[in-house]
């Protein structure tokens, strides 16, 4: 399995700032996910982040509000613009190497937005 | 579109009784099938998969089969602990370098001693 190292595990952020959360991962992979878990919620897929262009989004997302960065094969960062209370979540960095049909997960970050 | 629906949580057990989660899929072709762990304060993680139909996965005690004719992937545990009172999700995944996951709601399993 691929090792990912996630970061913050979690903040506390006011609202109407931004954050900015790091995937690392030990290899090169693939294909690098970002997901929203609200509270008590299954996982949603915000954008599949590419290296070296722009991220592909899913529907309801936006890059002005979830701008992504992939600078090269292991590490991504996502983040949270003008942020509100409903932006509270779980955010979850998942990768994906060449060949394997499973996802390894990060351990997350908890955002609490006030 | 893909879907996955899980039951109804959440569930309560006491030790050492029998589990069952049901899955069921609606997709095109033919999918891989997984169930993600979540537990407390955790990220997800893989606990099975299987790739293709009548393929059975297992880790840790559970089980799950892939059946196409009824395209589900029930998990199974014949003796459960209060180590395994986690989140469980059932997902799918089609091959191909852009596939994405699709989740169930997720179920809530609690095991009480």
């Amino acid at each position: 399995s691929a090792v990912i190292s996630q970061k913050p595990s979690r903040d506390i952020c006011q609202r109407g700032t931004s954050l900015t959360i790091q995937c690392q991962v030990d290899s090169q992979v693939t294909m690098m996910f970002w997901y929203r878990q609200q509270p008590g919620q299954s996982l949603t897929l915000i954008a599949t982040a590419n290296q070296g262009s722009e991220a592909t989004y899913e529907s309801g997302f936006v890059i002005d509000k979830f701008p992504i960065s992939r600078p090269n094969l292991t590490f991504s960062t996502l983040t949270v613009s003008n942020m509100s209370p409903e932006d509270s979540s779980i955010y979850l960095c998942s990768v994906r190497r060449s060949g394997d049909t499973e996802a390894f997960f990060g351990q997350g970050t908890r955002l609490t937005v006030v | 579109g893909d879907s996955v629906t899980q039951m109804e949580g959440p569930v309560t057990l006491s030790e050492e009784a029998f589990l069952t989660i049901n899955c069921t899929y609606t997709a095109t072709g033919y999918p891989s099938l997984f169930w993600y762990v979540q537990y407390p304060g955790e990220g997800l993680q893989l606990l099975l998969k299987a790739t293709k139909a009548d393929d059975k996965g297992s880790n840790k005690g559970f089980e799950a089969t892939y059946r196409k004719e009824t395209t589900s992937f029930h998990l199974e545990k014949g003796s459960v602990q209060v180590s395994d009172s986690a989140v469980y999700f059932c997902a799918l995944s089609h091959t191909g370098a852009n596939s994405k996951l699709t989740f169930g709601k997720g179920i809530t399993l609690s095991v009480r001693p």
